[in-house]
């Protein structure tokens, strides 16, 4: 099993619809999640991290659940602005390595 | 806003030649790290860096790689002999070491062609 694990897409929506992606992982004692997003050949830029109890950041909602070892991350309203890849990230603790996912592709249609 | 940067933005070298990627972490921040992605694949850790020394390491990070912070603001990775497949985009990424999680930024990139 991939330690980060992702469908690769493309999901293709149009403007205003909601998307959710899905991310599992595979070490149970991974203590930090993240959501970022990489625009075509540049740097993954941190969209949000990912908490326990769950956390919203305007239109974009991630959840936990660590019993099934598994991330979400919910766009609400998309724009066309939203289209990118976006990864997750999984750390083992503190400033050691983060592993990446493939990344989903996600592009917004007008 | 604080940012990393990253130097240069694109460097071509020939198989077996030295190259040195350089980065800027934000100011105050302790702990670095590399990651490499080959065009079309996922993100990769290289090495993570804290306090003049190597916190971590991946399969990766062989002998023909090393890092260094030669003063005060800057933190390079040497690739020794460079390879075909070493072709990569290069991140520099920095975090602060103080809350948790914590949370990583990237730099724009050293794109790597190796011929």
């Amino acid at each position: 099993r991939k330690e980060v694990e992702q469908d690769p897409g493309p999901f293709n929506v149009p403007e205003g619809a909601t998307v959710a992606f899905n991310c599992t992982y595979s070490n149970s004692a991974s203590q930090s999640f993240f959501w970022y997003r990489q625009d075509c050949r540049k740097e993954p830029k941190l969209l949000m991290s990912v908490y326990s109890s769950g956390n919203e950041d305007g239109r974009f909602t991630a959840q936990l659940n660590r019993a099934s070892q598994y991330i979400s991350l919910l766009i609400r309203d998309s724009k066309l602005s939203d289209s990118a890849t976006y990864l997750c990230v999984v750390s083992s603790g503190g400033y050691q390595k983060v592993t990446f996912g493939i990344g989903t592709k996600l592009q917004v249609i007008p | 806003e604080p940012e990393v940067t990253q130097t240069p933005s694109h460097q071509v070298t020939q198989m077996g030649q030295e190259v040195i990627l350089r980065c800027v972490p934000i100011s105050n921040h302790l702990y670095f790290y590399w990651y490499r992605q080959i065009l079309g694949q996922k993100v990769e850790f290289l090495v993570s860096f804290y306090n003049n020394e190597i916190s971590e390491k991946s399969e990766i990070f062989d002998d023909q790689f090393s890092v260094e912070r030669p003063d005060g603001s800057n933190f390079t990775l040497k690739i020794r002999s460079t390879k075909l497949e070493d072709s990569a985009m290069y991140f520099c990424a920095s975090s602060d070491g103080r809350d948790t999680p914590y949370e990583q930024y990237f730099g724009p990139g050293t794109r790597l062609t190796v011929t």
